[in-house]
């Protein structure tokens, strides 16, 4: 069963930087797939944020595109997410998920528990 | 970039009602890239539907997803009371855009 689980701090400094880490057990990264960032902002709806391949290529959400670095270490079978510049408006519910392709479809399909940050001095 | 419009924003029904929420987005999609997720408070959400009507492992066929161009439907025939959540539409086209979600609620 493949089961992802974020971590990292919960409170972060307006200007400074968010930073999750996604880890995966039952898969291994290095098999394929992309893997994702998600956010909900509280009471709100779902936001993508990018997602990163093993082999490092990545893509962004052009709205982030400028402060988001999304990372991945296939030897310890973890992703990761660096947001700069953070501000109120980024506090949210950050889910990793895993991005599925095959047989044409392309969906996330295991999500992690979701950790939230909050932006606040 | 595709932007995906959910109507409406909120749906009340009893349960053993029909539930139609639909999905549309600003251009033409690929159907085999939009998908259906369901959430409940607290929780990540779940995948539905993928290709546009293809029911996820362990999801009843009471939830069925249909649509091509750029309008898709998710149905539910007969509301449970475990049915009751926000649904959300995604599609991939260069960015994975999700839509603004339909909370399904009892009335």
């Amino acid at each position: 069963q493949v089961q992802l689980q974020e971590s990292g701090p919960g409170l972060v400094k307006p200007s400074e930087t968010l930073s999750l880490t996604c880890s995966v057990s039952g898969f291994s990264i290095s098999s394929g797939y992309y893997w994702g960032w998600i956010r909900q902002p509280p009471g709100k709806g779902l936001e993508w944020i990018g997602n990163v391949h093993f082999s490092g290529t990545t893509f962004y959400n052009p709205s982030l595109k400028s402060r988001v670095i999304i990372s991945v270490d296939t030897s310890r079978n973890q992703f990761s997410l660096r947001l700069t510049s953070v501000a109120a408006a980024d506090t949210a519910v950050y889910f990793c998920a895993r991005r599925y392709y095959g047989s044409g479809n392309l969906y996330f399909d295991y999500w992690g528990q979701g950790a939230l940050v909050t932006v606040c001095s | 970039e595709i932007v995906l419009t959910q109507s409406p924003g909120t749906l009340s029904l009893s349960p053993g009602e029909r539930a139609t929420l639909s999905c549309r987005a600003t251009e033409s999609v690929y159907s085999s890239y939009l998908a259906w997720y369901q959430q409940k408070p607290g929780q990540a959400p779940r995948l539905l539907i993928y290709g546009t009507s293809i029911r996820a492992a362990g999801i009843p066929d009471r939830f069925s997803g249909s649509g091509s161009g750029t309008d898709f439907t998710l149905t539910i025939s007969r509301l449970e009371p475990d049915d009751f959540a926000v649904y959300y539409c995604q599609h991939y086209a260069g960015s994975n855009n999700f839509g603004g979600g339909t909370k399904v609620e009892i009335k």
